[in-house]
């Protein structure tokens, strides 16, 4: 199964506060699971990423935890501010045809109020 | 470097009209995409290459056409357009992919409405 389920669909957080989004995913040959972040009016970027052969990643105040058995990754980010507001795609990698290809999750629309 | 350009930025086509996006990429990368975005569903592919004079199918091709003549550009075509392709198209690039080293870059977005 090539998909990618993320939730929640939104997500508003006090200022200050944790954002978590959470994604999970069925096909194990995913090899590889980053995260892109998208301002209005402009296309995605990625943000931080992960291998499965680690169970953490922080960059700064973002942080993914992946749990390989559970078949689950989550972002994590601290001390959100309204500049974080966003929607926020996770995606896995596979290779396909020898290609590799990015699925991506249905996104999160974070609002961080001031 | 520009990155990733898109043209044109916005367009509103009537059923059944033709159009063309262009993608362009400054980063000398092999690999370029369309993607399509709709609300609650994500990123969805509708075309890629993997090199100047090749392209593949994604996961949702149906009704689009794409060429890549030149290494720096991705054209993506509408040939009747229908309002179930009112959208924001994303094209983006990559390297030649090393494991655990996929980034995408993606351009500013297309937003087409179709009456």
């Amino acid at each position: 199964q090539q998909q990618v389920k993320q939730s929640p669909q939104s997500l508003i957080v006090q200022k200050g506060g944790i954002s978590i989004i959470n994604c999970a995913y069925e096909n194990t040959a995913f090899d590889y699971f980053p995260w892109y972040q998208q301002f209005p009016g402009k296309g995605p970027a990625l943000l931080i990423a992960i291998r499965p052969d680690v169970s953490e990643k922080k960059e700064g105040r973002f942080t993914i935890s992946f749990n390989k058995s559970a078949k689950q990754f989550s972002l994590h980010i601290m001390d959100s501010q309204p500049g974080d507001s966003a929607t926020y795609f996770c995606a896995a990698n596979f290779m396909n045809t020898g290609f590799q290809k990015l699925v991506f999750g249905t996104g999160t629309r974070l609002l961080v109020s001031p | 470097n520009a990155g990733v350009t898109q043209t044109p930025k916005f367009r509103v086509l009537k059923t059944g009209q033709s159009m063309t996006l262009l993608c362009a990429q400054d980063m000398n990368h092999e690999y370029m995409y369309w993607y399509r975005q709709d609300p609650g569903m994500g990123l969805r592919l509708i075309h890629y290459s993997v090199g100047e004079g090749t392209t593949a199918k994604g996961e949702v091709p149906d009704g689009y056409n794409v060429s890549r003549l030149k290494k720096q550009n991705f054209l993506l075509g509408l040939e009747s357009a229908a309002p179930s392709q009112t959208s924001v198209y994303f094209c983006a690039s990559s390297y030649p992919l090393y494991r655990y080293q996929e980034t995408q870059y993606f351009g500013p977005g297309t937003r087409l409405l179709v009456l």
